[in-house]
């Protein structure tokens, strides 16, 4: 089974700054897709940025990129220039892609980001 | 368009109570699941159904029931509830089981006391 680990429970940084968040995952699968959702204190869920396995090139929207690392099954997810509207909880996810795959993510625990004025 | 509509959106029961999620979207996504927050943690499924008519569970069902009579509504029905149930419900869909990106709901908040 996937499992996906997020090792800090809390992070923090200086507005404008950069500031990454890890994310590790165990698979056996070779195609499967990977999500950054983040959580405001609305509790609303909102896809930040999407990385498809069989891509080499990290994914960016604006602020946001990440640093895939397949062999090392590690995800990361860095914010540049850091805005206080940034402040939320950020949850990794895994998605299967092979043959059936029924779409469900399977999600990290969590890292909750605090932006310092 | 709507998106997922959830309700309620905050409810508190008494143990034993039954209650139904209420979960409609109105992008004809044929994908959707429900998913359990407790606090400070991840998400974690409890049901999914990939079109009408067909529903399976996921990591935690147990004290949980769906169905899934149309495309559009995927109600989660909790009997004889207990506080191990206390938190936050989503609902979700999408459109292929691929690269499209889950639509969430603003959630239910469940306290059960």
């Amino acid at each position: 089974a996937q499992t996906v680990t997020q090792s800090q429970p809390e992070m923090s940084v200086q507005e404008a700054e950069t500031v990454t968040l890890s994310c590790t995952y165990d698979t056996s699968e070779s195609d499967y897709y990977l999500f950054w959702y983040k959580q405001p204190p609305s509790r609303q869920m909102i896809l930040v940025i999407r990385q498809e396995a069989y891509k080499q090139q990290n994914a960016t929207e604006n602020r946001f990129s990440v640093n895939f690392q397949k062999a090392a099954k590690s995800f990361s997810l860095k914010i540049s220039d850091s805005q206080l509207g940034d402040a939320a909880m950020y949850f990794c996810a895994y998605r299967s892609a092979g043959t059936g795959n029924t779409g469900k993510l399977i999600f990290g625990q969590g890292t909750t980001l605090q932006v310092k004025p | 368009n709507a998106g997922v509509t959830q309700t309620p959106k905050f409810r508190i029961l008494k143990i034993g109570q039954s209650m139904t999620l209420q979960c409609a979207q109105d992008m004809n996504h044929n994908y959707m699941y429900w998913y359990r927050q407790d606090p400070g943690m991840g998400l974690k499924l409890i049901y999914y159904s990939v079109g009408a008519g067909i529903t399976d569970k996921g990591e935690v069902p147990n004290g949980y029931n769906v169905s899934r009579s149309t495309t559009e509504d995927f109600p989660l029905r909790l009997e004889l509830a207990a506080p191990s149930q206390t938190s936050v419900y989503f609902c979700a869909s999408t459109k292929n089981s691929y690269n499209s990106p889950l639509h969430f709901g603003n959630g239910t908040r469940l306290t059960v006391t």
